[in-house]
């Protein structure tokens, strides 16, 4: 059983267009995270959850709006794509101090 | 600022050549030091943990050491199979937050 999922796991998209990302985790953790890496593999903060509750949020455009409808998922939805999104998207759980990273999401804006 | 800086960015190895990665940091408050393994097309996968100055930490080939600066990730008569990225992360004084280095890329050679 994978314990973190993402999907999809490639999404192309047009400039502009709305598009959504899906995570779950089935380690029974209570702290959820999206990072965002670029093309020189940094991986950066963007969103921290902890049982459905925001509790870090770095800057990030408005234009991401995270939600976590219960504390195994944690959805990522971005709004008028930009060229400079094109990155890939890592959701993590952190049950304590090791964080457990889903497969990732490859995002491509042209 | 708070910042992890890996070197190399990029070290070719032969089979059974031993050497080591870096990892500095100037988190002030360091509240735990994390290597993660990256396979292309994959999540970071977790490998180890240090909590403090003069900590050490064995799997297999590779080592993980602390000191109050920087860590270094020794790899013991590598395989071809320990190609892959090693990425650090730091964990500050706010406990869900970790800082990444844009980690060494490790390509042995059989």
């Amino acid at each position: 059983d994978t314990a973190v999922s993402q999907t999809p796991k490639y999404l192309v998209t047009q400039m502009g267009n709305d598009k959504s990302i899906k995570c779950e985790q089935n380690l029974g953790h209570d702290t959820m995270y999206w990072y965002k890496q670029d093309s020189k593999k940094f991986l950066k903060i963007m969103f921290s959850y902890n049982n459905k509750e925001l509790i870090i949020n770095e800057t990030v455009p408005n234009r991401f709006s995270p939600k976590s409808p219960d504390k195994a998922h944690l959805n990522l939805h971005i709004n008028s794509l930009e060229l400079g999104d094109s990155a890939v998207y890592f959701c993590a759980s952190n049950g304590g101090n090791e964080q457990y990273f889903g497969p990732g999401t490859r995002l491509t804006v042209t | 600022e708070d910042q992890v800086t890996q070197s190399p960015e990029a070290l070719r190895l032969q089979e059974g050549e031993s050497s080591s990665l870096n990892c500095s940091y100037t988190v002030s408050g360091l509240r735990g030091l994390f290597w993660y393994r990256q396979d292309p097309g994959k999540g970071p996968e977790f490998l180890f943990t240090l909590y403090s100055a003069g900590e050490e930490k064995e799997k297999e080939r590779l080592k993980a050491t602390l000191t109050k600066k920087e860590s270094f990730l020794h790899i013991t008569a590598p395989k071809p199979e320990d190609s892959a990225t090693y990425l650090c992360a730091v964990q500050g004084p706010n406990f869900n937050k970790f800082y990444f280095g844009s980690g060494t890329k490790l390509n042995v050679k059989p």
